[in-house]
C-alpha cells in the first residue's frame, strides 16, 4: 500500500514553455502534499508545502509564480513550472502523507526535467 | 545553517560488512527521524525510521541506533550486499503533519 505515482517520468521541453508534473497518491488520501527539487548528487531541497483546498506554503527563495503548485482533491497535485529556462532542469519528486495520523510520507518516483 | 547533519559523504564497505552512517540534528523539537534509500533516477523509499522515546529499533538488517541527549542518530546495515548500494539520507521532522528535513546524503558502495 501507500504508493504515491508522478507523471509524466521525464520531460524535454523549450526554454520559454511551461510544464505540468502531477503527483498522485493511488491507495490512499493525502491531506498534505510536499514538493522537492532535488539536483545531480544532491539531497531533496523542499520547495512547497500543498495542502488539500488551500494555497501551497512554499519555501524562502521559491518563486510561487514561476512553480504553480495546485491541490484540487485529496488524490492530486500538480507543479507547473512556468516559463521554464534550463536553470529550472532539475528532479522533482513529491510526497504525499497519510491522512490516518501517523503522518508518514510516501515519494512518488520523480520527474526528470530537462529544459533546453 | 543545515539543521540535520550527515556523515559520512561516501562509503565503501565489503560485502557481508557493516555499514554505519551517521546523523545529528540542531533542534530538540524535531520528533521523527527516518532513513530513506535513494537509487538512480529514483525517488526515496523509507526504510526504517524511529521516534525519540526509543533509543533503538531493528529491522531485518537495518538498525537505527538514536542518541537523545547527543542528538544524533545512526543507520546500521548489517551483512551488507551490493544491491544495499544507493544513497542514504536520514531527516528529521517536527510533529504532525510537516515537511522532512534531509541530511546531504551518504553514497554507499558494497563490493564483493
Amino acid at each position: 500500500g501507500a504508493v504515491v505515482s508522478q507523471h509524466p517520468s521525464w520531460v524535454i521541453c523549450k526554454s520559454g514553455t511551461s510544464v505540468k508534473i502531477e503527483c498522485r497518491s493511488l491507495d490512499f488520501q493525502a491531506t498534505t502534499m510536499f514538493w522537492y527539487r532535488q539536483f545531480p548528487k544532491q539531497s531533496l531541497m523542499l520547495m512547497a508545502t500543498s495542502n488539500e483546498g488551500s494555497k501551497a506554503t512554499y519555501e524562502q527563495g521559491v518563486e510561487k509564480d514561476k512553480f504553480l503548485i495546485n491541490h484540487a482533491s485529496l488524490t492530486l497535485s500538480t507543479l507547473t513550472v512556468t516559463s521554464a529556462h534550463p536553470e529550472d532542469s532539475s528532479f522533482y519528486i513529491c510526497s504525499a502523507s497519510n491522512r490516518g495520523g501517523t503522518y508518514e510520507q510516501y515519494f512518488g518516483p520523480g520527474t526528470r526535467l530537462t529544459v533546453t | 545553517q543545515q539543521q540535520v547533519k550527515q556523515s559520512p559523504q561516501s562509503l565503501i564497505v565489503q560485502k557481508g560488512g557493516i555499514s554505519i552512517i551517521n546523523c545529528a540534528y540542531e533542534n530538540t523539537a524535531f520528533d521523527y527521524f527516518p532513513w530513506y534509500q535513494q537509487f538512480p533516477g529514483k525517488g526515496p523509499a523509507l526504510l526504517i525510521a524511529i521516534r525519540p522515546d526509543v533509543s533503538e529499533k531493528k529491522e531485518g538488517r537495518f538498525t537505527i541506533s538514536f542518541n537523545k541527549s547527543a542528538k544524533q542518530f545512526s543507520l546500521h546495515i548489517m551483512d551488507s550486499q551490493p544491491g544495499d548500494s544507493a544513497t542514504y539520507f536520514c531527516a528529521a521532522r517536527y510533529s504532525g503533519n510537516t515537511p522532512l528535513v534531509f541530511g546531504k546524503g551518504t553514497r554507499l558502495s558494497v563490493i564483493a
